[in-house]
């Protein structure tokens, strides 16, 4: 069964430092791996995602991810923090095997930049 | 174009009433997705639908609720009766698939729709 795990409630940085939220999965096939960012009061926007090739994904924001799948991880980073980063974090996964299927989103991560 | 466009963004109704919440996919998606997000759950998928046609129900809570797409440009997802426990933001996200040509397989999601059931 497809999951996504997100070990990290709320992760703290102070703004200017490198940011990182922690995401793992769990496919039978090959992954494809995506990151949402959710603001008060608004819906999930997509931040990036990696379907296949460079293990390195760069995104909206500033924001980029690695793929490892040795370690079946795809954390979010980000070099240098802005205040404005603080939000809600989502990993997500589906197999790639067949046809489309329905995203498995982890429990989230709050982010806090603090000045 | 304008994104997925839901409505209301906002809805306040007493237990045992019906609630109709609507949604329009961003125009030529052929994928529709609705989910709750609440802070005890997080986000669950309860429904989606291919080409209008309904795919996995499998978390849809219960009888109450229920979903249809008529057309390729509109889906409600109805609670009938609604109960307090229905309390939750309504998300609906769409999509194209990347087989087709043209896609991305990225979902986008609509702002949400804050239903509170007293």
């Amino acid at each position: 069964a497809q999951s996504v795990a997100q070990p990290e409630d709320q992760v703290n940085v102070a703004e200017g430092n490198p940011l990182t939220v922690k995401c793992t999965y769990s496919v039978s096939g090959n992954p494809y791996l995506f990151w949402y960012v959710q603001y008060p009061n608004r819906g999930l926007q997509f931040l990036l995602k990696y379907i296949t090739g460079d293990n390195l994904v760069k995104g909206s924001y500033g924001f980029e991810a690695e793929f490892n799948k040795s370690q079946t991880s795809f954390h979010l980073k980000k070099p240098s923090a802005l205040v404005s980063d603080s939000a809600l974090y989502f990993c997500a996964v589906r197999d790639g095997v067949g046809g489309y299927n329905k995203l498995i989103f982890g429990a989230g991560t709050r982010l806090a930049v603090h000045p | 174009d304008a994104g997925v466009i839901q409505s209301p963004r906002h809805e306040v109704t007493e237990m045992g009433q019906e609630v109709t919440l609507r949604c329009k996919p961003i125009s030529g998606h052929d994928y529709l997705f609705w989910y709750r997000q609440t802070m005890m759950r997080g986000l669950e998928l309860l429904i989606y639908f291919n080409n209008n046609v309904p795919i996995d129900d499998s978390g849809m809570p219960e009888d109450r609720f229920s979903a249809k797409m008529p057309n390729a440009s509109f889906s409600t997802l109805k609670i009938q009766p609604s109960e307090p426990r229905d309390s939750a933001v309504y998300f609906c996200a769409s999509t194209l698939r990347a087989t087709s040509g043209r896609g991305t397989d990225t979902q986008y999601f609509g702002p949400g729709t804050r239903l509170t059931v007293l």
